[in-house]
């Protein structure tokens, strides 16, 4: 059974750095079946994929053109986890960040969800 | 980016109605589409993926369906535990999009 617990603060003041982690546990980050993906979800956006890590013989990144210019994920083998850093944080960034698995044919479906990290953003 | 619009955005029903939601993609998905619950203060719970593949554990009662840009999700009797709001979400192009969501009420 595949597991994923976030960690990482709720508060955070604008203009500085968002950081969350997932820990995964059932799975490899490193597997060649899945890629690790983070999803914000507020209710103006709705829910907004912001961008994915994956391992096929090398590591990949895609990311959302919303905020490419602030995101990046990164996988940690040695802990077995995933992380996301949203920089330069707005008001308008503040949601509930999920780490999600995606799995399939295609882009992927999202099977498995942490358990979700309310952010703020305020000062 | 692939838009997907979901309807109705809300509606009202009854314990054993048969209730079906319809998502639309902006253009052609092939079966790539993929259909998610979600109760307040939870993450979503996917329920079916690629248009009509039941995901291991979840009720027979739901079904989808569809193929390229119309799609549609089914729940043949409704159970108290389905009220909730009902997502779709497209796996064939980056950016992954999600439709905006139905709302199922009790009536």
């Amino acid at each position: 059974q595949v597991q994923l617990q976030q960690s990482g603060p709720g508060l955070v003041k604008p203009s500085q750095t968002l950081s969350l982690t997932c820990a995964i546990s059932g799975d490899s980050v490193s597997t060649y079946s899945a890629s690790w993906n983070w999803i914000r979800q507020s209710p103006s956006r709705g829910l907004e994929w912001l961008g994915r890590t994956y391992y096929r013989s090398q590591w990949y990144n895609d990311y959302a053109v919303s905020v490419k210019s602030r995101i990046t994920i990164n996988p940690d083998t040695s802990k077995n986890q995933f992380s996301l850093q949203l920089n330069s944080v707005i008001p308008e960034d503040t949601a509930v960040y999920y780490c999600v698995r995606a799995v399939g044919a295609g882009e992927g479906y999202f099977d498995y969800w942490g358990q979700g990290t309310l952010v703020t953003v305020s000062s | 980016d692939i838009q997907m619009t979901q309807s109705p955005s809300s509606l009202s029903a009854s314990v054993g109605d048969r209730v079906t939601i319809t998502c639309r993609a902006s253009q052609s998905i092939s079966n790539y589409l993929d259909w998610y619950q979600q109760k307040p203060g939870k993450a979503p719970k996917l329920l079916i993926y690629a248009a009509s593949s039941l995901q291991s554990g979840v009720p027979s009662r739901f079904s989808g369906s569809g193929s390229g840009t119309d799609f549609t999700l089914t729940i043949s009797s409704l159970q108290p535990e389905d009220f909730a709001t009902y997502y779709c979400q497209q796996g064939s192009n980056l950016p992954l999009t999600f439709g905006q969501g139905t709302k199922v009420e009790i009536k």
